[in-house]
């Protein structure tokens, strides 16, 4: 069935500087993938997503790349703040219209 | 609006025990779901509903029973609840016509079985 992998698991960057998070995916007939953002003891909160008919798409210091071809999407975050630390999980889309989720990023951002 | 709601936030039980998650979402969502959030193992569907009246089985539905008799509600049930089934649940709605597009989550039941 559809797998999602994201890495890495744990990133710690120095506040200011950019964090990426990436994601590859094994069905092709996937088309939709968001990015949501957990912060300790809620539930996940979509922050961005692309279709398949995109290859980026940005929100202020938020970007995702999408690369169908080698299967794989990336989330950026650009001058990265201390209210960004949190949980990031990556999801695609299966045949089903249900999503396949990665197993989430754990995003330390050093003062 | 309150979005989404899930009762209670935290439960334990003893192998065996059965036992109702409740959610709720007052934004008229016609499609609700269930998750179970495992560490390293990111979210798992394991029930879902398109509207009041229909569910299916998501990717892990084994233990749990699920029912959709108004669009606002929709509670997970434990049958008899097994140790494997200490998670931390979510419930998620979406207004879109597509389970998978622009989810709304509820706060999370954290469930240890003993």
């Amino acid at each position: 069935g559809e797998n999602v992998e994201q890495h890495p698991s744990t990133l710690s960057v120095q506040e200011g500087d950019s964090a990426v998070i990436k994601c590859t995916y094994s069905d092709s007939a996937s088309n939709y993938f968001p990015w949501y953002k957990q912060e300790l003891g809620k539930g996940p909160q979509l922050i961005i997503d692309i279709r398949s008919n995109v290859g980026e798409k940005k929100d202020q210091r938020i970007a995702v790349t999408l690369n169908k071809t080698a299967k794989h999407f990336s989330l950026h975050i650009t001058e990265t703040q201390p209210e960004d630390s949190a949980v990031y999980f990556c999801a695609a889309s299966n045949s089903n219209y249900q999503l396949i989720w990665g197993a989430g990023t754990k995003l330390i951002i050093k003062p | 609006n309150a979005g989404v709601t899930q009762t209670p936030k935290f439960q334990v039980l003893k192998t065996g025990q059965s036992m109702t998650l409740q959610c709720a979402q007052d934004m008229n969502h016609e499609y609700m779901s269930w998750y179970r959030q495992d560490p390293g193992m990111g979210l798992r569907l394991i029930h879902y509903s398109v509207g009041a009246g229909i569910t299916d089985q998501g990717e892990v539905p084994n233990g749990y029973n699920v029912s959709r008799s108004t669009t606002e509600d929709f509670p997970l049930r434990l049958l008899s609840a097994a140790p494997s089934q200490t998670s931390v649940y979510f419930c998620a709605s979406s207004y879109s016509d597509s389970l998978a597009y622009e989810q709304y989550f509820g706060p999370g039941t954290r469930l240890t079985v003993t």
